[in-house]
């Protein structure tokens, strides 16, 4: 089975502090993303990466910052935290070496729940 | 700008009925479609994929593509309290496995 781990769960900061959320996938998986999850916003991206030390923003990546030092490492990193990016974060990898379509298939880790205060 | 949409619902339907589920998506150039389900509180789980014309059949969930209308659809047979859950729709545009998805059904099945 597919495991898409982020370490942090819950996390309470306040604003202006650093924020690190840490993914780790075991399935040797190229692609992962980061995405955030708000009521009624649906899933948003935030950015995602092909491969090794290479990034691409998604949708809304005003804030954010990524790391990708290793294939089975992702991080997103909030450079100086702000209320609005109080959210749940979630982590996801995939595969473009299957065949077919299914290789597009996303698997999500827990997600973390980010409060700013 | 590329748009999956459903209806953020709630639906409702009652247990052992046949809950319907839709989507459109705006890009014809759309090569393949996902149904996750996600509880509250949880992260979305795949339930299935399909990317031919026609009907995709597994156990009590069947998922429908009609790529002429750009519409993807997900039945649920014999719906149990258990279904109730939120039904995200996502759509990959061919652009390296990124997925849009769209904001989700909320489904409540009563017993």
């Amino acid at each position: 089975d597919v495991k898409v781990t982020q370490s942090s769960r819950y996390l309470v900061k306040r604003t202006g502090e650093k924020v690190f959320l840490e993914c780790v996938q075991d399935m040797d998986h190229e692609n992962m993303f980061w995405y955030r999850q708000d009521p009624g916003l649906g899933l948003r991206l935030i950015y995602f990466s092909y491969d090794v030390k290479m990034k691409e923003k998604g949708d809304i990546p005003e804030g954010y910052s990524v790391s990708r030092e290793k294939k089975e490492r992702f991080s997103l990193i909030l450079e100086s935290a702000s209320t609005n990016q109080t959210s749940m974060y979630l982590c996801a990898s995939s595969s473009h070496r299957l065949q077919g379509s299914s290789g597009n298939t996303i698997y999500f880790g827990e997600g973390s729940w980010l409060t700013v205060v | 700008q590329k748009e999956v949409e459903q209806n953020s619902g709630p639906l409702s339907v009652p247990e052992g009925a046949i809950a319907s589920l839709n989507c459109t998506y705006s890009d014809r150039g759309s090569q393949s479609f996902f149904w996750y389900r996600q509880y509250s509180g949880k992260s979305p789980e795949l339930i299935m994929f399909i990317y031919s014309n026609g009907d995709k059949e597994d156990g009590r969930f069947t998922a429908q593509l009609n790529k002429a209308s750009q519409y993807v659809s997900l039945l649920i047979r014999d719906s149990q309290p258990s279904d109730s859950a939120t039904y995200l729709c996502a759509v990959n545009y061919n652009q390296g496995g990124k997925l849009i998805f769209g904001q989700g059904t909320e489904l409540s099945v009563k017993p």
